[in-house]
């Protein structure tokens, strides 16, 4: 039992780099989300996907793009690093609306 | 170790006590709530749900309880255990749309043997 797993755990980038975090899911869930959370704070959504080939922006979209070609991967593109971008990612997946979402175990990254 | 306890509410209890964990959401629209548990390192894991058709709903050891009259969710731990020691946050959806997750700020359980 898989579920979610999310690449890398650890990652430190320098300021104006690029990186795809990545993020699958073994259960056959069509929705995935992205969240980021900062110290001491909830977790707010950067972008989720109802399906294969359907995207849409979060709360808080600036700075990151996400692609769905498959229904199980969702990665998470981070054009130019900024220090702002300094969070722990978590992925989530759900079977459909209103459904548990389940968590992967995040990546820590830090940008200086 | 993971920061997410900074600045946050901290409920301490004996072991074996019971807990009792607040949430006030601000969406009268929400009809969907869960509780996660997030221990240090981890990604949240599900607890317990609830619809807004409901008042209350039961696990195993835990409770939820929601009065739509005032905006206001719990969660209830029977006999806490040191392993029950961990961030909990309450989450809502509205139906408007595809369904996403509105987190509180969370809070932290400490657990003394």
């Amino acid at each position: 039992n898989a579920g979610v797993t999310q690449t890398p755990k650890f990652r430190i980038l320098k300021i104006g780099q690029s990186m795809t975090l990545q993020c699958t899911q073994d259960m056959n869930h069509n929705y995935m989300y992205w969240y980021r959370q900062d110290p001491g704070m909830g977790l707010k959504l950067i972008y989720y996907s109802v399906g294969a080939g359907i995207t849409d922006k979060g709360e808080v979209p600036n700075g990151y793009n996400v692609s769905r070609s498959t229904t199980e991967d969702f990665p998470l593109r981070l054009e130019l690093a900024a220090p702002s971008q300094t969070s722990v990612y978590f992925c989530a997946s759900s079977y459909g609306e209103n459904q548990p979402q389940h968590f992967g175990d995040g990546t820590r990254l830090s940008i200086l | 170790g993971e920061s997410v306890g900074l600045h946050l509410p901290t409920l301490s209890v004996q072991e074996g006590d019971n807990s009792i964990i607040n949430c006030a959401y601000s969406n009268s629209a929400s009809d969907y709530f869960i509780w996660y548990k997030q221990e240090s390192g981890k990604g949240p894991q599900f607890i317990i749900d609830i619809r807004s058709n409901m008042d209350k709903r039961q696990g195993q050891r835990v409770t939820v309880l929601l009065n739509k009259t005032v905006k206001h969710l719990s969660l209830q731990i029977a006999a806490t255990q040191p392993g029950d020691s961990a961030v909990y946050f309450c989450a809502e959806t509205s139906n408007s749309g595809y369904s996403t997750l509105t987190f509180g700020k969370g809070t932290m359980l400490l657990v003394s043997p």
